[in-house]
């Protein structure tokens, strides 16, 4: 049974250009997270999505968007990007039925911009 | 959602228990205590979780006294493997989950 996945593993962008971060939530699960964790910090929410859709969000900017497809994998895209956007991206998942806050996550990519 | 208070970092010694303090004085009544270990360059990992008195699993014990505005992560016997950042979370029915800056700890041999 695959835990969460994400791709790439690690990223180098430069300031401006536009990233999209992969993840694939573990079998079962429906529910999707993304956070941002810089480093020596705690991670950091910045939305969720189930059924397709963003359900909740944190304190990102739209610059930070997400799509959610059909087979309940999802995407992170993050346009324009800042030297302050360089971290650990998570991803986050759980059924609908567990509680909100026992959550598995994935690896992680390392997204770092010069 | 309630905020948390943890040690920023530990010190331990292989075969030790290890007691990390987390406080939680605006927890509100619905809300869980949730525990998550994470060590570098991967994703935080479930640990343990109460809503009061005690919790205990294969991986760890959870200590809540009765007024819940704190509780404690046990952590018995531990090893070098168990190096690595807890965080203590409080809330309830959010997939917002807030992370506070956690408890480093350093296990030696």
């Amino acid at each position: 049974d695959a835990g969460v996945t994400q791709s790439p593993t690690h990223l180098i962008k430069t300031r401006g250009q536009q990233v999209t971060l992969r993840c694939s939530p573990k079998s079962g699960h429906d529910t999707v997270s993304w956070y941002q964790q810089a480093l020596g910090q705690g991670p950091q929410f910045i939305f969720q999505y189930y059924e397709e859709e963003e359900r909740q969000r944190g304190n990102f900017p739209d610059r930070f968007s997400g799509h959610q497809f059909p087979n309940y994998s999802s995407e992170l895209n993050v346009n324009a990007l800042l030297l302050g956007d360089s971290a650990l991206y998570l991803c986050a998942s759980r059924t609908r039925t567990t509680r909100t806050d026992t959550q598995y996550f994935g690896p992680g990519t390392r997204l770092t911009v010069l | 959602l309630a905020k948390t208070t943890q040690p920023i970092s530990m010190d331990s010694y292989e075969g030790q228990e290890v007691n990390i303090t987390c406080s939680h004085n605006n927890i509100a009544t619905n809300d869980y205590i949730t525990w998550y270990q994470q060590f570098p360059s991967q994703g935080p990992r479930f640990i343990i979780q109460g809503y009061k008195t005690k919790v205990t699993n294969e991986v760890a014990s959870l200590f809540i006294p009765a007024d819940r505005k704190s509780s404690t992560l046990s952590l018995p016997r531990v090893s070098l493997s168990d190096t690595a950042v807890y965080y203590c979370l409080v809330g309830s029915y959010t997939d917002k989950l807030i992370f506070g800056t956690g408890t480093r700890l350093q296990v030696f041999p």
